[in-house]
């Protein structure tokens, strides 16, 4: 299985952050996986986002629950981030990756990152 | 929950042991009996990997001279004999309490 991250790596303050992430390798619809999304800001630590399962149940993070959609696409075999009116705090590298949440809770395959900077 | 991982700069000399501590605010034990760790490497210019799962469950592929340890709120890393491509930041993980939270980091590096 193998995730990749695509979208744009600079974006507007006040503007949308979209990301797009591909899978490959596995079916998203048909798979337990979870799909989630964590980043990290510069010189900080990971940053868990928000996760999707195949069925369309999510999952936010708190600190970001009124600015955040994670959707998924089964027939593109992609989910995606939508983060609303940013700020140079959203800046960082952007990972989307599958996770196990049954009994054994932990982040499995990580894509490679994008790194989204928040500027004008 | 609040993960602290210490020490935050870990040099070690290839062959030798090698520890690392995270504490969280809260208890990671659930009532099944299990204690809600991960343990992840990011290796220089990578994206993280799983290490360990669930306090002390290696991931598959890892090799066996890493270990992790623990119960409640204190929990342990180890490297029984470091090698050279063990380099980079180990991050702990709580995956118990939403939201999942990761510690700072430990930077481990060759002396």
């Amino acid at each position: 299985l193998q995730l990749q991250e695509s979208g744009p790596g600079l974006v507007q303050p006040s503007e949308t952050l979209s990301l797009t992430c591909t899978v490959s390798g596995d079916s998203i619809s048909g798979s337990s996986f979870f799909w989630g999304w964590t980043r990290q800001p510069p010189g900080k630590r990971l940053e868990w986002i928000g996760t999707i399962s195949s069925g369309g149940t999510t999952y936010y993070n708190p600190s970001l629950t009124s600015r955040i959609t994670v959707s998924v696409d089964t027939s593109k075999n992609q989910f995606s981030l939508k983060l609303t009116s940013v700020t140079a705090a959203d800046t960082g590298v952007y990972y989307c990756a599958t996770e196990r949440r049954d009994s054994y809770n932990y982040i499995d395959q990580w894509g490679q990152g994008i790194l989204v900077t928040v500027s004008s | 929950v609040v993960m602290t991982q210490s020490p935050l700069s870990l040099p070690v000399t290839p062959g030798e042991p090698a520890s690392i501590s995270c504490r969280s605010s809260e208890s990671l034990l659930y009532s099944n009996g299990y204690n809600y760790v991960d343990w992840y490497l990011q290796k220089p210019g990578q994206s993280p990997q799983l290490l360990i799962y669930l306090t002390s469950n290696r991931a598959s592929g890892v090799p066996d001279r890493f270990s992790g340890s623990g119960s409640g709120t204190d929990f342990t890393l180890k490297i029984s004999r470091v090698e050279a491509e063990d380099v980079g930041i180990y991050y702990c993980m709580q995956p118990l309490r939403s939201p999942w939270t990761f510690g700072q980091g430990t930077k481990v590096e060759i002396k």
